[in-house]
């Protein structure tokens, strides 16, 4: 099976702006996680989707948000963009309750 | 709040020695996860424990789940610089959420 995929792999975005990020789970996945990791605050939980409906949320201000489709492909929104949202975003899928599998993680840089 | 607390937080070591990362909740998971990360990427599920006490082998790597199903460990064996990297436990909790621990950024020397 093919892995999780994310892109865009690098983002450089301006300080005000939006951005959406995009996820591809592995194939029978229904389960897809969001994460923002950066050196300071290590692995933060975004939300999960599971079957197109948010089952879990972190702690993360409204401007963070996402959505999943029918075919379990998910994407995440951040709009207003802060110097601060500067960080490596993960997604990852899982089946059952097994472990998670993430992708290769979007960078992406506010200036 | 359910949290993950990993000890060390930095390990930096000498090819050959062996080592343990330590992985403790207050907090009892369903199963408990070990991922490791390098720079850029995502982390890579190692492996699941799901019944207290088991005991897991993948070559040089020994892995633990406690009885009470609160804590973990990782054991290395004869450490190799390949094996460098960031260590990630992540308990499973009653509502499907992932709790992922501080991480243990490991650094074998050859």
């Amino acid at each position: 099976k093919a892995g999780v995929t994310q892109t865009p792999r690098y983002l450089i975005k301006t300080r005000g702006q939006q951005v959406t990020l995009s996820c591809s789970p592995i194939s029978g996945h229904r389960s897809v996680s969001w994460y923002q990791q950066t050196p300071g605050q290590g692995l933060q939980f975004l939300f999960e989707y599971f079957s197109e409906t948010q089952r879990n949320k972190g702690n993360f201000p409204g401007r963070f948000s996402g959505r999943q489709f029918s075919n379990s492909r998910s994407e995440m929104n951040v709009s207003t963009l802060e110097l601060g949202d500067s960080a490596l975003y993960l997604c990852a899928s899982s089946e059952r309750t097994s472990g998670q599998y993430f992708g290769p993680g979007t960078r992406l840089t506010v200036t | 709040t359910q949290l993950l607390e990993q000890s060390p937080q930095f390990l930096s070591i000498q090819e050959g020695e062996n080592l343990t990362v330590y992985c403790n909740s207050s907090s009892v998971f369903s199963s408990l996860q070990w991922y490791r990360q390098e720079p850029g990427e995502g982390p890579v599920l190692l492996v699941t424990v799901v019944t207290g006490g088991e005991v897991k082998k993948l070559k040089r790597l020994t892995f633990q789940f406690g009885d009470a199903r609160k804590d973990s460990s990782l054991h290395i064996t004869a450490a190799q610089p390949g094996d460098t990297g960031l260590y990630l436990c992540a308990g499973l909790s009653g509502t499907y959420k992932y709790i992922f621990g501080t991480g243990t950024r490991l650094k074998v020397l050859a």
